[in-house]
């Protein structure tokens, strides 16, 4: 089956920099990329995704870049805020399959 | 619509003990998922059902059982609990592997 591997497990950034969180995949027929937000006691929340046909997608201050050729792709966050503290997670997945999720990135957002 | 909904929040249970998770989802989803999230581990999918009346193994089946109620309900049983099985349990639900809702979570200790 699928491998996503995640980096790093935990990040710290000032508020207003910018946070970058890191997914490679293991298997090329994978085509779709989603990643979650979860905040504490809570269930995870998609906060964006991208399918292998599309390089970049953006939705206001996050924005989701995808290698299809190195198998990688990666979140970015930018001007954080407090409230993108939260534990966020990557996966892959052949569409019409099951999820292959990622181990998770705690970020911390220090005001 | 009050989406995925969980019960219970909170349960621990003895060695040997058995109990079902109950989730139930308002979203007309066809699609329902059980995972069980540890601590560095990520997500790992425990059992899915695709459609009504079909379940299917995920990546970590073994001390689980399934039941698809109805479109609606799909719960997680637990026959003979073992320490292992402490974790938070996830439900989830979408149209086939896109765009997976997630419940709030149950929390389950094995003494």
């Amino acid at each position: 089956g699928e491998n996503v591997e995640q980096h790093p497990s935990t990040l710290s950034v000032q508020e207003g920099d910018s946070a970058v969180i890191k997914c490679t995949y293991s298997d090329s027929a994978s085509n779709y990329f989603p990643w979650y937000k979860q905040e504490l006691g809570k269930g995870p929340q998609l906060i964006i995704d991208i399918r292998s046909n599309v390089g970049e997608k953006k939705d206001q201050r996050i924005a989701v870049t995808l290698n299809k050729t190195a198998k990688h792709f990666s979140l970015h966050i930018t001007e954080t805020q407090p409230e993108d503290s939260a534990v966020y997670f990557c996966a892959a997945t052949l569409l019409g399959n099951q999820f292959y999720f990622g181990t998770g990135t705690s970020l911390t957002v220090i005001p | 619509n009050a989406g995925v909904t969980q019960t219970p929040k909170f349960q621990v249970l003895k060695t040997g003990q058995s109990m079902t998770l109950q989730c139930a989802q308002d979203m007309n989803h066809n699609s329902m998922y059980w995972y069980r999230q540890d601590p560095g581990m990520g997500l790992r999918l425990i059992y899915y059902s695709a459609s009504e009346g079909t379940t299917d193994k995920g990546e970590v089946p073994n001390g689980y059982n399934v039941s698809r109620l109805n479109k609606r309900e799909f719960s997680l049983r637990l026959e003979s609990a073992a320490p292992s099985q402490t974790s938070v349990y996830f439900c989830a639900s979408g149209w086939s592997s896109y765009e997976q809702y997630f419940g709030p979570g149950t929390r389950l200790t094995v003494t």
